[in-house]
């Protein structure tokens, strides 16, 4: 079963603009990842963010996270053709000393930037 | 490898037939999964496999489906007398962490594609 709901299913937007994406989740996790996913291919690990942490920058990446909320935002700013992909959340639970890093994925955000 | 290979890239069945589709991770890596994702839908857990211990398959669909890893390098995901239901992407991933390590992330293949007719 999906753990996640991302908002908005698709975004389309223009070069340079900036692209935001949502993600809401149910259980209590040790770390949320956002993947990229180029169309027929795998997917690309972007950034994670940790339960004690709230926000996370990785170039043009912008990660905020409110476990108060059970929510998370990915920020691209000054976005590029190339971005154009499906981008997905995923958390790890968090079973108190054991964890394997299972991840349970949202469905997903596909995001279109028009050059 | 530099990366994770999945093989075959594309595979047709008709239904009823067997199919085994394979996985070479990361070298050294300790984690193996298996996720499968249906058409514009999100990865969906299936197994996963310390070494070569399988210690959680509760992903898996039924019992046609059966995973094993016996060196704990390479993977083989056989799925047994498909159905179209059956048809989608089915991607491995792996990462050197194991059990009771800090979660981190997934270096994933690039899936194979099965469409069952």
């Amino acid at each position: 079963s999906q753990q996640g709901e991302e908002d908005p299913q698709a975004l389309s937007i223009q070069e340079g603009e900036n692209a935001t994406m949502n993600c809401s989740y149910k259980t209590s996790i040790n770390n949320l990842q956002w993947y990229r996913q180029n169309s027929g291919r795998g997917l690309v690990h972007l950034i994670l963010i940790r339960s004690n942490e709230r926000e996370k920058h990785s170039g043009r990446l912008r990660v905020t996270l409110d476990t108060s909320k059970k929510s998370s935002s990915l920020l691209i700013t000054a976005s590029r053709a190339a971005d154009t992909a499906s981008y997905f959340c995923a958390t790890v639970p968090y079973a108190g000393g054991t964890s394997y890093g299972k991840l349970t994925f949202g469905q997903g955000t596909i995001l279109t930037v028009h050059p | 490898g530099a990366g994770v290979s999945q093989s075959p890239r594309y595979k047709v069945a008709k239904r009823g037939q067997d199919v085994a589709l394979r996985c070479d991770p990361i070298s050294g890596h300790v984690s193996l999964f298996w996720y499968q994702q249906a058409l514009g839908q999100g990865p969906e857990f299936l197994t996963y496999f310390q070494n070569e211990a399988q210690l959680d398959k509760s992903g898996l669909p039924s019992d046609r489906f059966f995973a094993e890893r016996p060196e704990g390098s390479v993977s083989t995901l056989k799925i047994q007398r498909t159905q179209q239901e059956d048809s989608a992407v089915y991607l491995c991933a792996s990462t050197i962490y194991g059990t009771n390590s800090l979660s981190g992330k997934l270096f994933f293949g690039s899936g194979t594609q099965l469409s069952v007719l």
